[in-house]
C-alpha cells in the first residue's frame, strides 16, 4: 500500500514566479490537507480539500490556492512567490468520518525561492 | 482558538536515559492529541494519539504519553533512549468537529541522544 506521495521532491524558483505542488493521498483516503513548515518551525495549516472543495483554510493569503481532482489527488499552487515562501510543504491525507482526524503525511516538497 | 506549547526546543539525553518531551495545549473543547516524529529530510510519522478513553497512550518505538486534563498536558516519555530516537518531535492538537479538522502543531523539540 503506497502511502502519501508528493512531487517534486525539491524545487527552486525565483521571486514572482508561480509553482504547483502535487499530492496523491493514501489509498482509501478522500481528504487532503496542506501544511507549510518553515525551517525550525512546526507545520502550519494552509487548507483542506474534500469532495473537490476547499473545506477549511488557515491564515494564508489568496496567493495560495489549491485543487482536488476526482481521484482525490490534490495540487497546491502558489503565485507571486516571495522569499518567505521558502519552506517544506507537507501534504496529509485522511478519511472523513474515520479514525479521529488521524492524518498521514507525505515526505514533503522542499521549495526554495531565490 | 487552540494552541500547543512545547517546552524546550532542544533536549539532550544520554543513551539509556529517560526521555521526557513536554507538551501543553489550550482548547475550549476536548481535544484529540498527537505526537509526530520527523527525521531529517522526511515527512511526519505518527508516534501515538489520544482520542478518548484511557489517558495513558502507548505508541510505536517504546514511546508513551499521558493525557492530563487538569494540567492540559500531553507529555511524551520513553524509559530508555536509543541513538535512533534522535529526531524532531511535534505535538499537535486536533478536533473531530467537522469544522475544525486542521491540526495545530507546536514548534517542535529536537531530541539529541548522546552515546
Amino acid at each position: 500500500d503506497a502511502g502519501v506521495t508528493q512531487s517534486p521532491t525539491h524545487l527552486i524558483k525565483t521571486r514572482g514566479q508561480q509553482v504547483t505542488l502535487r499530492c496523491s493521498p493514501k489509498s482509501g483516503h478522500d481528504t487532503v490537507s496542506w501544511y507549510q513548515q518553515a525551517l525550525g518551525q512546526g507545520p502550519q495549516f494552509i487548507f483542506q480539500y474534500y469532495e473537490e472543495e476547499e473545506r477549511q483554510r488557515g491564515n494564508f493569503p489568496d496567493r495560495f490556492s489549491g485543487h482536488q481532482f476526482p481521484n482525490y489527488s490534490s495540487e497546491l499552487n502558489v503565485n507571486a512567490l516571495l522569499l518567505g515562501d521558502s519552506a517544506l510543504y507537507l501534504c496529509a491525507s485522511s478519511r472523513q468520518g474515520v479514525a479521529r482526524n488521524e492524518q498521514f503525511f507525505g515526505p514533503g516538497t522542499r521549495l526554495t525561492v531565490l | 482558538a487552540q494552541s500547543v506549547t512545547q517546552l524546550g526546543s532542544h533536549v539532550s539525553v544520554s543513551e539509556g536515559a529517560l526521555v521526557l518531551l513536554r507538551c501543553n495545549y489550550s482548547s475550549s473543547v476536548p481535544p484529540y492529541l498527537f505526537w509526530y516524529v520527523q527525521y531529517p529530510n522526511q515527512g511526519l510519522q505518527l508516534l501515538l494519539k489520544y482520542t478518548t478513553g484511557a489517558t495513558l497512550v502507548k505508541g510505536i518505538n517504546g514511546f508513551e504519553a499521558e493525557f492530563k486534563k487538569s494540567e492540559t498536558s500531553f507529555h511524551l516519555t520513553k524509559p530508555s533512549a536509543h541513538m535512533s530516537d534522535a529526531a524532531e518531535y511535534f505535538c499537535a492538537v486536533g478536533f473531530m468537529d467537522t469544522g475544525r479538522r486542521a491540526l495545530t502543531f507546536g514548534s517542535g523539540t529536537r531530541l539529541q541522544v548522546q552515546p
